[in-house]
């Protein structure tokens, strides 16, 4: 059974600084999706990654992907109140099947 | 591009008694996913339907929980009778199938089981 891992479970992080999330899987996997969900809101997808040493980025988030170590990282930097959620990374192999990390719950303080 | 759309947003029912939502998906997405979220948690996939086929359901608790899609679009889950730790979201969400994986959320329903 796939097993998907985050850590920190929970993060409280200043404006301005920087910090990684990380997000370890038990088998080897086709893709790697990482999701932002607000409170009371459903998910919204921001990264795809597709391959070893797949990095990608948007604003303030970078996305990497590194499929021998099965490990992903989301890298903030410089965090902005407006980052503050829940973070899920989702793998999937074969069938389309996602399972989901228990995702990190990312509180931006002023 | 209208987005997922599932109803009611909010459902608050005792224990034993029935429940249905409805998940009508993005236009062309030919696989639908319902999810689960407890609070607190990550989406537990309970079906996947592939057109008005079965592709995954080995996590649906099957002697309370049913999903249907007919004619290859919209889905309803239900679930009889319900227990106290249904109460989650149900997230229903589709893709596309040339973009396998990249799933698009509905803003989900919420249950409370008293």
């Amino acid at each position: 059974e796939l097993k998907v891992e985050q850590n920190p479970l929970f993060l409280s992080m200043q404006e301005g600084k920087n910090y990684t999330i990380y997000c370890n899987y038990s088998t080897t996997s086709d893709r790697l999706y990482w999701y932002r969900q607000d409170p009371g809101k459903s998910l919204e997808s921001l990264f795809v990654l597709l391959s070893n040493g797949a990095v990608k980025q948007e604003g303030r988030l970078m996305a990497s992907l590194d499929t021998k170590a099965r490990l992903s990282t989301l890298h903030i930097t410089a965090a902005v109140h407006d980052l503050s959620a829940t973070y899920f990374c989702a793998v999937s192999f074969g069938n389309e099947k996602l399972t989901f990390g228990t995702g990190t719950r990312l509180t931006i303080i002023p | 591009e209208a987005g997922v759309a599932q109803s009611p947003r909010y459902k608050i029912i005792e224990k034993r008694q029935s429940v249905a939502f409805w998940c009508n998906p993005i236009s062309g997405h030919a696989t639908l996913y319902w999810y689960q979220q407890i609070l607190g948690q990550g989406p537990k996939l309970l079906i996947q339907f592939q057109n008005n086929g079965v592709v995954d359901d080995s996590q649906l608790p099957k002697d309370r929980f049913s999903a249907e899609r007919l004619k290859g679009v919209d889905s309803t889950l239900k679930i009889q009778p319900a227990k106290l730790e249904d109460s989650a979201v149900y997230l229903c969400a589709s893709s596309f199938p040339r973009a396998p994986g990249e799933l698009f959320f509905g803003e989900g329903s919420r249950l409370t089981v008293l």
